[in-house]
């Protein structure tokens, strides 16, 4: 069974701080994601990489990057977290050219920024 | 722009109602469509899928969904619910050239 496994569940930052959220798939997955998920607003796509190295900006790029070193693992960056940026972050993965196959999503990190 | 319409935010049933969630669309090529779901303090995960077909498609825990392509539709529904539905729902439509759009799902509770 595919695991995509979120370093944390819950953070609390401040203001300024920078942030590193960290994802990792299991399934030697091509394709990984990352969104935000707020209330009312359904998930958007902050980024996703389709090959080690490789970075596509999603519909919310703005204040955040990413980066992916190693096939297995997708990280998020705030590089200087703002209240506007608290929500539930999840991380997806899928294989292949992803068409039809269903994404693999993380349990969430929640961040709240202060 | 593409986008996916839910237009029912939160609903509420009692046990054993039935169930309809509205999906709406707007992209004319080829569509791949899912439903997902997220139960209180779980990941999301797959409910079904359809990409080609019989365009009534039956997934897990006794739901479906129909595409219908006229109206760019694709309800999800199931016949009587149980109080472990209880859940946030979330159509999302992936066209063939482009990636994945998700709807602004929908929040069911079920009260026994």
């Amino acid at each position: 069974d595919v695991k995509v496994t979120q370093s944390s569940r819950y953070l609390v930052k401040r203001t300024g701080e920078k942030v590193f959220l960290e994802c990792v798939q299991d399934m030697d997955h091509e394709n990984m994601f990352w969104y935000r998920q707020d209330p009312g607003l359904g998930l958007r796509l902050i980024y996703f990489s389709y090959d080690v190295k490789m970075k596509e900006k999603g519909d919310i790029p703005e204040g955040y990057s990413v980066s992916r070193e190693k096939k297995e693992r997708f990280s998020l960056i705030l590089e200087s977290a703002s209240t506007n940026q608290t929500s539930m972050y999840l991380c997806a993965s899928v294989g292949g050219t992803g068409v039809t196959s269903p994404l693999h999503f993380g349990n969430g990190t929640r961040l709240t920024v202060t | 722009a593409q986008s996916v319409s839910q237009h029912n935010h939160h609903v509420i049933l009692s046990e054993a109602a039935s169930l309809e969630l509205g999906c709406n669309y707007s992209y004319g090529g080829t569509v791949n469509l899912f439903w997902y779901v997220q139960y209180p303090g779980q990941h999301l995960q797959l409910l079904l899928k359809y990409f080609s077909g019989d365009p009534l498609v039956k997934g897990i825990k006794g739901f479906e969904a129909e595409f219908i392509k006229s109206k760019f539709s694709f309800n999800l529904r199931k016949p009587s619910v149980q109080w472990s539905d209880t859940a946030e729902y979330f159509c999302a439509v992936k066209p063939n050239t482009d990636k994945l759009i998700f709807g602004t799902g929908t929040r069911l509770q079920v009260f026994p």
